[in-house]
């Protein structure tokens, strides 16, 4: 089966500071897509970026960008600058659904 | 374009009952997905629906049933409820153009909290 992992059940960064939650999964598909959604408290879940395997380049979108290792199944998440708004659970799920039990990040103002 | 809306968005029900949440997808998503999430577990993928018919589905037992209609609104069905069944209900739609869902961007309703009393 495939599955992710979150090492990090919470995490904590200061206002306007940068933060990175981990993520490793396991495939033994050669092309395949990973994602991170966020589900800010009482607020539905949205995709923050999106990964494509075959891609070399590191998926960026403002102040979120990833760090892709293909070899190393890693696809960590780091959030520049960060906002008291970023507060929220995150996964990293899978092409396959499975999402794993999140990371809870709290900014602290 | 409207989102993904589910019903009710809140249920109560004891053990033993039977209970069914409805989702209707974003206007043009061929692909429903339901989801399972509560404090313990995270976000547990249940099944997903394409066209009608079950293309994935998750490590749940039969008590969990699902289906969708030809508008692709779809409904879950849960029977003999046990007090493990409280937790969100998510539903996600997509296109749903390649074979897995999740090559493309799922949509997340509200959810639906049921409370097994």
């Amino acid at each position: 089966a495939q599955t992710v992992t979150q090492s990090q059940p919470e995490m904590s960064v200061q206002e306007a500071e940068t933060v990175t939650l981990s993520c490793t999964y396991d495939t033994s598909e050669s092309d395949y897509y990973l994602f991170w959604y966020k589900q800010p408290p009482s607020r539905q879940m949205i995709l923050v970026i999106r990964q494509e395997a075959y891609k070399q380049q590191n998926a960026t979108e403002n102040r979120f960008s990833v760090n892709f290792q293909k070899a190393a199944k890693s696809f960590s998440l780091k959030i520049s600058d960060s906002q008291l708004g970023d507060a929220a659970m995150y996964f990293c799920p899978h092409n396959d659904m499975r999402f794993g039990a999140g990371t809870r990040l709290t900014v602290k103002p | 374009k409207a989102g993904v809306t589910q019903t009710p968005r809140y249920l109560i029900k004891t053990r033993g009952q039977q209970v069914t949440l409805s989702c209707s997808p974003i206007s043009g998503h061929r692909s429903v997905s339901w989801y399972q999430q509560t404090p313990g577990q995270g976000l547990q993928f249940l099944f997903e629906y394409f066209s009608e018919t079950q293309r994935n589905k998750g490590n749940f037992p039969g008590r969990f049933s699902g289906r969708q209609f030809s508008n692709s609104r779809s409904e879950m069905n849960v029977s003999t409820l046990e007090l493990g069944d409280s937790a969100l209900y998510l539903c996600a739609s997509s296109l749903g153009i390649s074979e897995t869902a999740t090559y493309n961007e799922q949509f997340f309703g509200p959810g639906t909290r049921l409370t097994v009393l």
